[in-house]
C-alpha cells in the first residue's frame, strides 16, 4: 500500500518570505513523487515531479521540491512567496510508476500581502 | 492546445437515477484516469485505462460504478442507481505515457480536466 501525508491543513506566509509545504510518503517500491496545485474553480495543475536523479527538483512558477529518502519526505518550497501562489497544494505518490497515483489531503497556502 | 474536457460540468440527479459522465482526453494520450474528489479531500483513484484496456479498476467503490473507453480516446464513467454518498467532483486526467513504457523519462505527468460536480438529492 502507498500513502501520502500532508500534516498541515493550512500554511500562512507573508508575501516575499520563503514558503514550505510539507509532504511525507510511504511506498513499498521506488517512489514517483508529484506536486499539483488547484486554484479556485480550476482543475489540478502539475507543478513538478521526482522520478530519479537529483534530489532537488525544479518546477513551474519558481517552485522546487527536495526528495529526502531517509526521511521519506518531499517538501515543496519557494524562496519568495507571491500572493498569486495562494491555492490548494496536493502531494502525490506512485509506487514504481505503476500509474496508480495516491494524493494527499491537500494543504491550503495563504500568502498574505 | 486543447486540454482535457469533461461534460457536463454540473449534474444534479435524484437518488436512484443513472448518470453518465464524459471525458475527452488530450489527443494521443495513452493513459486515462478517473478520480473522485470529495469536498475538502484529495482526489481518490477510481480507475485507469491504457488505450482501450481498463488495467486497474480497484478504486471503483461498488459495482454501481462502471467506466469504459471503447476506442482508446473518449471515456465515460457511469454510475447506476445513484446514492447521496456519490455526491462529489469526478475528475478525469490523461497522460502521454503508459504503464510499462520503457524508459523512466517517458513517465509523464497527468493533465486534469475541470471536473464534473455531481450532486445527488
Amino acid at each position: 500500500a502507498q500513502s501520502v501525508a500532508q500534516p498541515e491543513d493550512q500554511v500562512n506566509v507573508a508575501e516575499g518570505n520563503p514558503l514550505t509545504v510539507k509532504c511525507t510518503y510511504s511506498v513499498s517500491g521506488n517512489p514517483y513523487l508529484f506536486w499539483y496545485v488547484q486554484y479556485p474553480n480550476r482543475g489540478l495543475q502539475f507543478l513538478l515531479k521526482y522520478i530519479t536523479g537529483d534530489n532537488l527538483v525544479k518546477g513551474s512558477y519558481g517552485f522546487e521540491a527536495e526528495f529526502n529518502k531517509s526521511q521519506t519526505s518531499f517538501h515543496l518550497k519557494k524562496p519568495s512567496a507571491l500572493v498569486s501562489d495562494s491555492a490548494l497544494y496536493f502531494c502525490a505518490v506512485d509506487s514504481g510508476g505503476y500509474q496508480k497515483v495516491t494524493f494527499g489531503t491537500g494543504t491550503k497556502l495563504q500568502v498574505i500581502p | 492546445g486543447a486540454g482535457v474536457s469533461q461534460s457536463p460540468r454540473y449534474k444534479v440527479a435524484k437518488r436512484g437515477q443513472d448518470v453518465a459522465l464524459r471525458c475527452d482526453p488530450i489527443s494521443g494520450h495513452v493513459s486515462l484516469f478517473w478520480y473522485q474528489q470529495a469536498l475538502g479531500q484529495g482526489p481518490e483513484f477510481l480507475t485507469y485505462f491504457q488505450n482501450e484496456a481498463q488495467l486497474d479498476k480497484s478504486g471503483l467503490p461498488s459495482d454501481r460504478f462502471f467506466a469504459e473507453r471503447p476506442e482508446g480516446s473518449v471515456s465515460t464513467l457511469k454510475i447506476q442507481r445513484t446514492q447521496q454518498e456519490d455526491s462529489a467532483v469526478y475528475l478525469c486526467a490523461s497522460s502521454r505515457g503508459g504503464r510499462g513504457t520503457s524508459g523512466i523519462s517517458s513517465y509523464n505527468e497527468q493533465f486534469f480536466g475541470p471536473g464534473t460536480r455531481l450532486t445527488v438529492l
